[in-house]
């Protein structure tokens, strides 16, 4: 069974600096990775998906990279500003030939960036 | 093009009650999933749906929970007698048949259902 884990659960930064979110996953037999950004009592917002082919994405500020063997990712945030707070979430999605399977998240990392 | 719709976005039910979540995927997408945030924990998968199927449903409740997505017309999920744990945040996703090694799942704003 698949499991996601995020590090830290919590994190608060002055403004500016730059930041390494940490995710790791169980089975290196994924299909896919996304990151997702969470405002508070909203929906999700997929930053960056990564196939299982490639190594990293990048957009804007943002970029996520992917070591499948070793069963981990990072999300780097450059340059942070106060409305980079949110709570990110890391998700994996397995692939079974017969169909997708549903994502599998990690509990996400709280963000707060202090102006 | 319109993104993944979900109604109502707030929804209070008493215990008991049956509460009826609705998800419009996004144009051309045949594809639907549906997941569950409660408080504090994270986003759990539930069931995944083609049109008229059910592909796995493994993250389901046994009991009191349902799903469709029927030939015309929005994926519903539907939760008999409802209880205060099923209290949560419902969010819906949609993607196309993968191709070319793409598959990417696109989400709703969510439904938050409070039991009384």
């Amino acid at each position: 069974k698949q499991e996601v884990t995020q590090i830290p659960a919590a994190l608060s930064v002055p403004e500016g600096e730059n930041l390494v979110l940490n995710c790791s996953f169980t089975d290196s037999a994924i299909y896919n990775l996304q990151w997702f950004r969470q405002d508070p009592g909203k929906g999700l917002t997929s930053l960056l998906l990564i196939q299982s082919s490639q190594r990293e994405q990048t957009s804007g500020r943002l970029n996520a990279s992917l070591d499948k063997s070793s069963g981990r990712s990072t999300l780097y945030i450059a340059a942070s500003q106060p409305g980079d707070s949110a709570t990110y979430l890391c998700a994996v999605l397995m692939y079974s030939g017969g169909g997708a399977d549903g994502l599998t998240f990690g509990k996400g990392t709280h963000l707060i960036i202090q102006p | 093009n319109a993104g993944v719709m979900q109604n109502p976005r707030h929804l209070v039910r008493r215990r008991g009650q049956e509460a009826r979540l609705r998800c419009s995927p996004m144009k051309g997408h045949s594809h639907v999933y549906w997941y569950r945030q409660l408080p504090e924990e994270g986003l759990k998968f539930m069931v995944y749906l083609q049109k008229e199927n059910i592909i796995d449903e493994s993250g389901m409740p046994k009991e009191r929970f349902s799903a469709e997505f029927p030939k015309e017309g929005p994926s519903i999920l539907r939760i008999q007698q409802v209880v205060r744990g099923d209290s949560a945040a419902y969010f819906c996703a949609s993607s196309t048949t993968p191709s070319g090694g793409i598959l990417e799942q696109f989400f709703g704003p969510g439904t938050r259902l409070t039991v009384l």
